[in-house]
């Protein structure tokens, strides 16, 4: 069974404070993965698609790269306006749905 | 281009009542995913739908049903509502291409069970 775990469930930076979030993984033949950014109440949002290890993906303070095991999502100086729930999905080789992760939820303090 | 939408964006229904939901998929787009969410079990896969076929369906009771149309637009149906039917439900779209298959959700529909 495919399945889905993300480190740490919440985690509470200074703005300024870069971290990484964990997307620990396993498939039965990754055709990709996915990261969104979710803010309450509202639905997720794509940030990247990563298809095969060691591949990188960035955009403004956010960068994704993948193993053949984990996901990470390393946020560089992180600002209050990068708080928000991310979500990590899984979607394995053929017409299968994604699996979700249940999100770590990012709180960055002025 | 214009994202998905979702119809209504919020919802109250009283127990054993019946709830219809609208997707409208990005244009050209002719896959389209049901989730449904909740603080306790995150986003679970409901079914997803393909130029009007039904082509993955996830562990949901049969009181959860849906349907494509023609033209993309999705609905979703459930039926004898429970309690436990309170939630964010998510539709999402994609594009598939050789290289990449990524979905874009809407907004959701906030249902309440009362």
């Amino acid at each position: 069974e495919d399945q889905v775990t993300q480190s740490p469930e919440a985690l509470r930076l200074q703005e300024g404070e870069s971290s990484s979030l964990n997307c620990s993984y396993t498939v039965s033949g990754l055709r990709g993965l996915f990261w969104y950014r979710q803010d309450p109440g509202k639905g997720p949002e794509f940030l990247f698609t990563l298809y095969s290890a060691g591949e990188e993906k960035e955009k403004e303070r956010l960068k994704a790269t993948l193993t053949k095991k984990e996901s990470f999502l390393h946020i560089t100086a992180p600002k209050p306006e990068d708080s928000a729930t991310y979500l990590c999905a899984v979607q394995a080789s053929g017409n299968t749905p994604l699996v979700f992760g249940k999100g770590t939820r990012l709180s960055v303090i002025a | 281009k214009a994202g998905v939408t979702q119809t209504p964006r919020y919802l109250i229904k009283t127990r054993g009542q019946q709830v219809t939901l609208s997707c409208s998929p990005i244009s050209g787009h002719r896959s389209v995913s049901w989730y449904q969410q909740t603080p306790g079990q995150g986003l679970q896969f409901l079914f997803e739908y393909f130029s009007e076929t039904q082509r993955n369906k996830g562990n949901f009771p049969g009181r959860f049903s849906g349907r494509q149309f023609s033209n993309s637009r999705s609905e979703m149906n459930v039926s004898t509502l429970e309690l436990g039917d309170s939630a964010l439900y998510l539709c999402a779209s994609s594009y598939r291409t050789i290289s990449t298959d990524t979905q874009y959700f809407g907004p959701g529909t906030r249902l309440t069970v009362l």
